[in-house]
Protein backbone atom coordinates (compact mmCIF):
# COMPACT_ATOMS: atom_id res chain seq x y z
CA UNK A 1 0.00 0.00 0.00
CA UNK A 2 0.79 3.43 -0.70
CA UNK A 3 2.39 5.85 1.81
CA UNK A 4 0.03 8.62 1.20
CA UNK A 5 -3.20 7.40 -0.75
CA UNK A 6 -5.70 10.16 -2.45
CA UNK A 7 -9.02 9.72 -3.94
CA UNK A 8 -10.67 9.49 -6.15
CA UNK A 9 -7.86 9.15 -9.00
CA UNK A 10 -10.07 11.34 -11.41
CA UNK A 11 -13.06 13.17 -11.04
CA UNK A 12 -15.44 15.17 -13.09
CA UNK A 13 -17.64 17.65 -11.97
CA UNK A 14 -20.20 20.24 -12.29
CA UNK A 15 -20.22 23.77 -11.76
CA UNK A 16 -21.68 24.40 -8.23
CA UNK A 17 -21.53 21.17 -6.74
CA UNK A 18 -19.65 20.18 -3.52
CA UNK A 19 -16.67 17.79 -3.91
CA UNK A 20 -14.54 16.15 -1.12
CA UNK A 21 -11.00 14.99 -1.97
CA UNK A 22 -9.63 12.26 0.65
CA UNK A 23 -6.26 11.78 1.58
CA UNK A 24 -5.33 9.21 4.52
CA UNK A 25 -1.50 7.85 4.96
CA UNK A 26 0.67 5.31 6.97
CA UNK A 27 3.90 7.90 7.45
CA UNK A 28 2.71 8.48 11.33
CA UNK A 29 3.80 12.25 10.17
CA UNK A 30 1.98 14.60 11.96
CA UNK A 31 2.05 17.56 9.15
CA UNK A 32 -0.30 16.98 6.32
CA UNK A 33 -0.71 19.80 3.36
CA UNK A 34 -2.51 20.21 0.46
CA UNK A 35 -2.05 21.14 -2.78
CA UNK A 36 -3.14 22.28 -6.42
CA UNK A 37 -0.66 22.04 -9.52
CA UNK A 38 -1.58 24.27 -12.66
CA UNK A 39 1.03 24.11 -15.81
CA UNK A 40 3.24 27.05 -15.12
CA UNK A 41 2.10 27.90 -11.80
CA UNK A 42 3.70 25.01 -10.20
CA UNK A 43 2.40 23.65 -6.79
CA UNK A 44 0.77 26.34 -5.02
CA UNK A 45 -0.05 25.74 -0.72
CA UNK A 46 -3.83 25.58 -0.03
CA UNK A 47 -4.20 23.98 3.18
CA UNK A 48 -1.73 23.00 6.18
CA UNK A 49 -2.45 20.94 9.40
CA UNK A 50 0.39 20.34 12.32
CA UNK A 51 -1.96 18.05 14.04
CA UNK A 52 -5.53 17.63 14.43
CA UNK A 53 -6.41 20.56 16.09
CA UNK A 54 -4.12 22.98 14.25
CA UNK A 55 -5.09 23.90 10.86
CA UNK A 56 -3.64 27.18 8.58
CA UNK A 57 -4.90 28.50 5.31
CA UNK A 58 -2.24 28.46 2.77
CA UNK A 59 -1.65 30.98 -0.42
CA UNK A 60 -5.11 30.30 -2.06
CA UNK A 61 -7.12 28.75 0.31
CA UNK A 62 -10.50 31.02 -0.94
CA UNK A 63 -12.84 28.87 -2.36
CA UNK A 64 -11.78 25.15 -0.15
CA UNK A 65 -11.77 24.13 3.33
CA UNK A 66 -10.26 21.05 4.87
CA UNK A 67 -11.07 18.58 7.74
CA UNK A 68 -8.65 16.74 9.79
CA UNK A 69 -10.44 14.03 11.16
CA UNK A 70 -7.41 12.14 12.82
CA UNK A 71 -3.52 11.83 12.37
CA UNK A 72 -3.77 10.44 9.09
CA UNK A 73 -6.43 11.57 7.51
CA UNK A 74 -6.83 15.30 5.67
CA UNK A 75 -9.58 15.93 3.60
CA UNK A 76 -10.31 19.08 1.14
CA UNK A 77 -13.62 20.54 0.19
CA UNK A 78 -14.60 22.52 -2.76
CA UNK A 79 -17.64 23.94 -1.34
CA UNK A 80 -19.18 25.55 -4.82
CA UNK A 81 -16.45 23.83 -7.53
CA UNK A 82 -16.14 26.61 -10.36
CA UNK A 83 -14.20 25.50 -13.52
CA UNK A 84 -10.68 27.31 -12.70
CA UNK A 85 -10.67 25.07 -9.92
CA UNK A 86 -9.81 22.55 -12.59
CA UNK A 87 -6.34 21.29 -11.71
CA UNK A 88 -4.32 18.52 -10.35
CA UNK A 89 -4.38 18.45 -6.54
CA UNK A 90 -1.85 16.68 -4.49
CA UNK A 91 -1.98 15.66 -0.36
CA UNK A 92 1.32 15.67 1.12
CA UNK A 93 3.20 14.70 4.61
CA UNK A 94 6.08 15.77 6.14
CA UNK A 95 8.15 14.31 9.42
CA UNK A 96 9.26 18.67 9.77
CA UNK A 97 10.44 21.37 7.54
CA UNK A 98 14.27 20.05 7.07
CA UNK A 99 12.63 16.59 5.50
CA UNK A 100 10.77 17.17 2.82
CA UNK A 101 7.48 15.84 1.56
CA UNK A 102 6.03 12.35 0.72
CA UNK A 103 3.42 13.19 -1.38
CA UNK A 104 0.22 11.21 -2.41
CA UNK A 105 -0.29 10.02 -6.54
CA UNK A 106 -2.66 12.85 -6.66
CA UNK A 107 -6.42 13.80 -7.83
CA UNK A 108 -6.72 15.20 -11.56
CA UNK A 109 -10.42 17.25 -10.99
CA UNK A 110 -12.03 18.67 -13.58
CA UNK A 111 -14.86 21.26 -12.73
CA UNK A 112 -17.68 21.81 -16.02
CA UNK B 1 7.08 37.65 -1.94
CA UNK B 2 9.64 34.93 -1.30
CA UNK B 3 10.05 33.40 -4.96
CA UNK B 4 12.28 30.36 -6.50
CA UNK B 5 13.36 30.61 -10.27
CA UNK B 6 13.51 28.12 -12.34
CA UNK B 7 14.19 28.18 -16.30
CA UNK B 8 10.83 25.85 -17.67
CA UNK B 9 12.93 24.10 -20.60
CA UNK B 10 13.21 22.00 -21.72
CA UNK B 11 16.71 20.88 -21.76
CA UNK B 12 17.65 18.28 -23.92
CA UNK B 13 21.10 16.11 -23.55
CA UNK B 14 22.36 13.68 -24.82
CA UNK B 15 22.57 9.46 -23.47
CA UNK B 16 25.20 9.81 -21.03
CA UNK B 17 26.14 13.51 -20.69
CA UNK B 18 25.67 15.54 -17.26
CA UNK B 19 22.38 17.29 -17.11
CA UNK B 20 22.81 21.13 -15.30
CA UNK B 21 19.39 22.45 -13.70
CA UNK B 22 19.27 25.12 -11.59
CA UNK B 23 17.04 27.40 -9.49
CA UNK B 24 17.50 30.64 -7.37
CA UNK B 25 15.32 31.88 -4.60
CA UNK B 26 15.06 35.17 -3.17
CA UNK B 27 15.25 34.48 0.67
CA UNK B 28 18.42 35.26 1.97
CA UNK B 29 17.78 32.79 5.02
CA UNK B 30 16.28 29.69 3.60
CA UNK B 31 17.72 26.78 5.35
CA UNK B 32 16.49 23.71 3.58
CA UNK B 33 16.52 23.30 -0.25
CA UNK B 34 15.12 19.82 -2.02
CA UNK B 35 15.37 18.84 -5.81
CA UNK B 36 12.26 16.56 -6.72
CA UNK B 37 11.40 14.64 -9.80
CA UNK B 38 8.42 14.44 -11.14
CA UNK B 39 7.48 12.49 -14.29
CA UNK B 40 4.04 13.36 -16.44
CA UNK B 41 1.42 12.79 -14.80
CA UNK B 42 2.53 11.31 -11.83
CA UNK B 43 3.38 13.04 -8.36
CA UNK B 44 6.93 14.75 -6.92
CA UNK B 45 9.59 12.28 -5.42
CA UNK B 46 11.83 13.71 -3.22
CA UNK B 47 15.41 13.09 -4.46
CA UNK B 48 17.62 15.35 -2.86
CA UNK B 49 17.79 17.29 0.33
CA UNK B 50 21.18 19.93 0.78
CA UNK B 51 21.37 22.19 3.69
CA UNK B 52 24.70 23.47 3.74
CA UNK B 53 26.90 25.20 1.05
CA UNK B 54 28.64 22.81 -0.99
CA UNK B 55 27.95 19.57 -2.79
CA UNK B 56 25.95 16.46 -1.61
CA UNK B 57 26.49 13.34 -4.11
CA UNK B 58 23.84 10.42 -4.16
CA UNK B 59 24.51 8.53 -6.71
CA UNK B 60 24.19 9.84 -10.17
CA UNK B 61 22.96 13.11 -8.13
CA UNK B 62 24.89 15.78 -6.70
CA UNK B 63 23.39 18.90 -5.45
CA UNK B 64 24.94 22.05 -5.24
CA UNK B 65 24.29 24.53 -2.59
CA UNK B 66 25.84 28.72 -2.41
CA UNK B 67 23.82 30.74 0.00
CA UNK B 68 25.94 33.81 -0.63
CA UNK B 69 24.66 33.65 -4.50
CA UNK B 70 21.50 32.38 -3.70
CA UNK B 71 21.40 29.32 -6.11
CA UNK B 72 20.98 25.38 -5.71
CA UNK B 73 21.90 23.18 -8.44
CA UNK B 74 21.11 19.32 -9.41
CA UNK B 75 23.83 17.48 -11.38
CA UNK B 76 22.93 14.58 -13.21
CA UNK B 77 26.10 12.37 -14.47
CA UNK B 78 25.50 9.35 -16.90
CA UNK B 79 21.62 10.88 -17.42
CA UNK B 80 19.70 8.23 -19.05
CA UNK B 81 16.28 8.75 -20.54
CA UNK B 82 14.26 7.29 -18.03
CA UNK B 83 15.99 10.68 -16.01
CA UNK B 84 13.14 12.77 -18.57
CA UNK B 85 10.98 14.56 -16.34
CA UNK B 86 10.34 17.80 -14.12
CA UNK B 87 12.50 18.55 -11.73
CA UNK B 88 11.44 20.76 -8.92
CA UNK B 89 13.53 23.09 -6.74
CA UNK B 90 12.01 23.66 -2.93
CA UNK B 91 13.03 25.75 -0.54
CA UNK B 92 11.59 26.40 3.00
CA UNK B 93 10.58 29.93 3.82
CA UNK B 94 12.57 31.03 6.85
CA UNK B 95 10.42 31.99 10.03
CA UNK B 96 7.83 29.37 8.81
CA UNK B 97 7.37 25.44 8.37
CA UNK B 98 6.51 25.67 3.94
CA UNK B 99 8.02 25.46 1.72
CA UNK B 100 7.80 27.54 -1.74
CA UNK B 101 8.64 25.46 -5.18
CA UNK B 102 9.77 26.18 -8.25
CA UNK B 103 7.57 25.94 -11.70
CA UNK B 104 10.16 23.11 -12.56
CA UNK B 105 12.66 22.58 -15.90
CA UNK B 106 11.74 19.50 -17.88
CA UNK B 107 14.74 17.70 -18.45
CA UNK B 108 14.92 15.71 -22.15
CA UNK B 109 17.61 12.75 -22.15
CA UNK B 110 18.13 12.05 -26.15
CA UNK B 111 18.72 8.05 -26.66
Amino acid sequence: DADVTQTPRNRITKTGKRIMLECSQTKGHDRMYWYRQDPGLGLRLIYYSFDVKDINKGEISDGYSVSRQAQAKFSLSLESAIPNQTALYFCATSAGVSYGYTFGSGTRLTVV
Amino acid sequence: QKEVEQNSGPLSVPEGAIASLNCTYSDRVSQSFFWYRQYSGKSPELIMSIYSNGDKEDGRFTAQLNKASQYVSLLIRDSQPSDSATYLCAVTVSGTYKYIFGTGTRLKVLA
